[in-house]
């Protein structure tokens, strides 16, 4: 069982936008500004999507967000493509060493 | 360009042990932390553990502490994960992943390795 819980599945249409949630927040310590989001294609290992909270990486698109409130951050997508169809982890830190995951989402392009 | 290359997809028995590598290049390997996370089949993924390249400390996650050994060659810039007393649970890919900030634990997971799948079964 996972320390932060994410649904199992959304879908949404081409240019449409999804928002993916992560809750838990308020039983995993020290981790407020430590949210990060990967994606993860069929067969492909983790890519970084967002760091602390709300910052992407160079190459990432801006279609892609992130933000927190309370005990839940979230991951939006705007302006769908086939290509975003994927699995999305959620993360964070419990305490000083460790690392928890949330269970992933599958995101379907209709 | 960073690149972490893994070691080839590995059959065990249970109780067996199985040693993965993870050979970095393109950066400073001893400037950087190491994560190890896996992922079961249809799973999500776990974290597993950390290295410090530079002082060969590791820590462990609890669910493996007794089971998982870390360590790193400098001379080859290549980490190690080695999980010992297998059981069909632990068959799952195998990641490392580069902790992306120099010297810094608590950054995110900026490169990852392609994976290494561990099959235990008889």
């Amino acid at each position: 069982q996972s320390a932060l819980t994410q649904p199992r599945s959304v879908s949404g249409s081409p240019g449409q936008s999804v928002t993916i949630s992560c809750t838990g927040f308020n039983t995993v310590a020290a981790g407020d500004m430590y949210v990060s989001w990967y994606q993860q294609h069929p067969g492909k290992a983790p890519t970084l999507m967002i760091y602390d909270v709300d910052k992407r990486p160079s190459g990432v698109p801006d279609r892609f967000s992130g933000s927190k409130s309370g005990n839940t951050a979230s991951l939006t997508i705007s302006g769908l493509q086939a290509d975003d169809e994927a699995d999305y982890h959620c993360s964070s830190y419990a305490g000083t060493y460790e690392l928890v995951f949330g269970g992933g989402t599958k995101l379907t392009v209709l | 360009q960073v690149q972490l290359v893994q070691s080839g997809a590995e059959m065990k028995k249970p109780g067996a042990s199985v040693k993965v590598s993870c050979k970095a290049s393109g950066y400073s390997f001893s400037g950087y932390y190491l994560r190890w996370v896996r992922q079961a089949p249809g799973q999500g993924l776990e974290w597993m553990g950390w290295i410090n390249p530079n002082s060969g400390n590791t820590n462990y996650a609890q669910k493996f502490q007794g089971r998982v050994t870390m360590t790193r060659d400098t001379t080859t810039d290549t980490a190690y994960m080695e999980l010992s007393g297998l059981t069909s649970d632990d068959t799952a890919l195998y990641y490392c992943a580069r902790a992306g900030v120099r010297g810094l634990l608590k950054s995110p997971l900026d490169y990852w390795g392609q994976g290494t799948l561990v099959t235990v079964s008889s």
